[in-house]
């Protein structure tokens, strides 16, 4: 089947714009990651939602971040009054939330420029 | 929660065995050691995890030592699409859901 999709793959904005990325967990996946990677470093947490809720957003790096998933399945990430600092890749993840042994099925992600 | 520690590179020549050492001294008895592997300009792909026992699996092979303290992912015939940034990465376990905590990873070059 599917794996995980995220769109746009590539987004760029100006400092203090708005953005929504979107990401598309696999079909029946209750538990969904959003990640963001640097340039040379390996991705870094955000959030976590186990269905419609954010199960854990102690990732979140201020409050101009903020992501959704109403229906437990496709979630948005908004991030407010863009920064520089913002640049990165954006990731998503998605698994089927149940076990302990439970794996990640990551994106492409999103490559996201601020200027 | 628990770090690990890879070598910053390395470097394997084609059909041969790629070995990538991690350290991960602090790791409790019920976080599991998972691997990923990320190419260039892709999401990180899942290769294997283990708890204490070896595991293999059509993609690699992943040896724990005894005291669980270090671990080892073999590439048994690597090849140069291998050619990836591999991350060690010890589960973090809570009641409402688990994070992956990514370290810098080993960055493997497999050479004709």
């Amino acid at each position: 089947g599917a794996g995980v999709s995220q769109t746009p793959s590539n987004k760029v904005t100006e400092k203090g714009k708005y953005v929504e990325l979107r990401c598309d967990p696999i079909s029946g996946h209750t538990a969904l990651y959003w990640y963001r990677q640097s340039l040379g470093q390996g991705p870094e947490f955000l959030i976590y939602f186990q269905g419609t809720g954010a199960a854990d957003d102690s990732g979140l790096p201020n409050d101009r971040f903020f992501a959704v998933r109403p229906e437990g399945s496709v979630s948005t990430l908004k991030i407010q009054r863009t920064e520089r600092g913002d640049s990165a890749v954006y990731l998503c993840a998605s698994s089927s939330g149940y076990g302990r042994t439970d794996t990640q099925y990551f994106g492409p992600g999103t490559r996201l420029t601020v200027l | 929660d628990a770090k690990t520690t890879q070598p910053t590179s390395m470097d394997c020549a084609e059909g041969r065995a790629a070995n990538l050492p991690c350290n991960h001294s602090t790791i409790s008895g019920n976080e599991y050691v998972y691997w990923y592997r990320q190419i260039h300009s892709q999401g990180p792909q899942y290769i294997i995890h283990g708890l204490k026992n070896n595991e293999t699996n059509e993609m690699a092979s992943l040896i724990i030592t005894e005291d669980r303290k270090s671990s080892t992912l073999i590439l048994p015939h690597a090849t140069l699409r291998d050619t990836a940034v591999y991350y060690c990465i010890v589960r973090v376990v809570r009641n409402y859901g688990q994070n992956f905590v990514f370290g810098p990873g080993t960055r493997l070059s497999v050479l004709p």
